[in-house]
């Protein structure tokens, strides 16, 4: 029983073609992300979102998009794909604030994104 | 700029042998010090993790060493076993909020039969 599950594992797509990849989990987690890793398996943090409120936004271009329909799920949306982009995705949750326990990511396992 | 540096980027050691990796942080504000492991085609997991009241934590064959005077943590892998070859991510944080993690870029390490 996965506890952070994202689909689909892999998308092999051409430049300016949107995708979506899906992220859900079972944690009972308030908070929600998605981090980005590239080539060199740098990990940076895309977005944040905390009981379906975004919380951040790093310095990410506008085609992307997230939408957590409700705490459990975080969704990522991008369009008029880039070369660029080509990375893994990885989608994580927590659980912050005053009932936080320990500050752990627990990351899901990954989503490899190719753009042709 | 970067607020936490790790280092070697790769490590090659002999199985049986120790494996020692360094961070360096900015922010004082940090109070949460965990170490991530990933394997290939799988996400980060948390390995072992430190606040900074103590100076060192062990859980096995793995052992963080904290010197908070120094803004400097280190991971020490005894006895490296082959089923250790992953890479290793530290990462700061404040504790009630992980989605300010700071990770490291990352040491991958190798361990050779």
């Amino acid at each position: 029983d996965t506890a952070v599950s994202q689909t689909p594992k892999y998308l092999v797509t051409q430049m300016g073609n949107d995708k979506s990849i899906k992220c859900e989990q079972n944690l009972g987690h308030d908070t929600m992300y998605w981090y980005k890793q590239d080539s060199k398996k740098f990990l940076k943090i895309m977005f944040s979102y905390n009981n379906k409120e975004l919380i951040i936004n790093e310095t990410v271009p506008n085609r992307f998009s997230p939408k957590s329909p409700d705490k459990a799920h975080l969704n990522l949306h991008i369009n008029s794909l880039e070369l660029g982009d080509s990375a893994v995705y990885f989608c994580a949750s927590s659980q912050d604030g005053a009932s936080g326990i320990t500050g752990e990511l627990f990351f899901g396992e990954g989503s490899r994104l190719t753009v042709l | 700029q970067q607020q936490v540096k790790q280092s070697p980027q790769s490590l090659i050691v002999q199985k049986g042998g120790i494996s020692i990796i360094n961070c360096a942080y900015e922010n004082t504000a940090f109070d949460y010090f965990p170490w991530y492991q990933q394997f290939p085609g799988k996400g980060p997991a948390l390995l072992i993790a430190i606040r900074p009241d103590v100076s060192e934590k062990k859980e096995g064959r793995f052992t963080i060493s904290f010197n908070k005077s120094a803004k400097q943590f280190s991971l020490h892998i005894m006895d490296s076993q082959p089923g250790d070859s992953a890479t290793y991510f530290c990462a700061a944080s404040i504790k009630t909020n992980a989605g300010k993690s700071t990770f490291g870029d990352g040491t991958t390490l190798t361990v050779k039969p």
